[in-house]
């Protein structure tokens, strides 16, 4: 069975610009988890999306938004990229009665 | 939603047990405890969950006493592959929703 699968692994933006991050889930998984993760420092989250609805979002500006689409995979979009959203953006997925899985992430760099 | 505490660093050698304790007070009825362990710039790996009591598996033990505020994480004889940062979970379906909480992790660095 296939994990969560993230793309791209590396995306090298400039001030300014837009970024989009995409998401696989497991399948059968209906909810997925956005995480930004900035060097050193730990988890936070941003987004929860759950039968092509967000549900929940963190303490993040607008400028940070995604939608998941009918078979449950997702996008984060990040318009007006500054240099502090160099990141690890990971995301997960989850179903009820089993654990959230990670994807192995992609690395935003902001120029 | 569970404020998550714990220790930002330990420091072990190899072949020694590590315990990383996570404070969780307002631990809700329907959470469950979790633990992830992550390298550098990969995603975190789930390491074992519980609710109560102990539970073991393959690669490590978690102790959750009775009142569940707390949790450790206990890991039997380390080696140099268990560096990595290690993070506390705490989380439960509610109403349908599933709102995890993660601690700020713990950076574990195993010495020869």
């Amino acid at each position: 069975e296939a994990g969560v699968t993230q793309s791209p692994t590396h995306l090298i933006k400039t001030r300014g610009q837009q970024a989009t991050l995409r998401c696989s889930p497991i399948s059968g998984h209906t909810s997925v988890y956005w995480y930004q993760q900035a060097l050193g420092l730990g988890l936070q989250f941003l987004l929860w999306y759950d039968e092509g609805e967000e549900r929940n979002r963190g303490n993040f500006p607008p400028r940070f938004s995604g939608r998941q689409f009918p078979n449950y995979s997702s996008e984060l979009n990040v318009n007006a990229l500054e240099l502090e959203d160099s990141a690890l953006y990971l995301c997960a997925s989850f179903r009820i009665n089993e654990k959230l899985f990670f994807g192995s992430g992609t690395q935003l760099s902001v120029l | 939603l569970a404020k998550i505490t714990q220790p930002i660093s330990m420091d072990s050698y190899e072949g020694q047990e590590v315990n990383i304790t996570c404070s969780h007070n307002n631990i809700a009825t329907n959470d469950y405890i979790t633990w992830y362990q992550q390298f550098p710039s990969q995603g975190p790996r789930f390491i074992i969950q519980g609710y109560k009591t102990k539970v073991t598996n393959e690669v490590a033990s978690l102790f959750i006493p009775a009142d569940r505020k707390s949790s450790t994480l206990s890991l039997p004889r380390v080696s140099l592959s268990d560096t990595a940062v290690y993070y506390c979970l705490v989380g439960g379906v509610s109403g349908g929703s599933y709102i995890p909480t993660f601690g700020r992790g713990t950076s574990l660095i195993v010495h020869p």
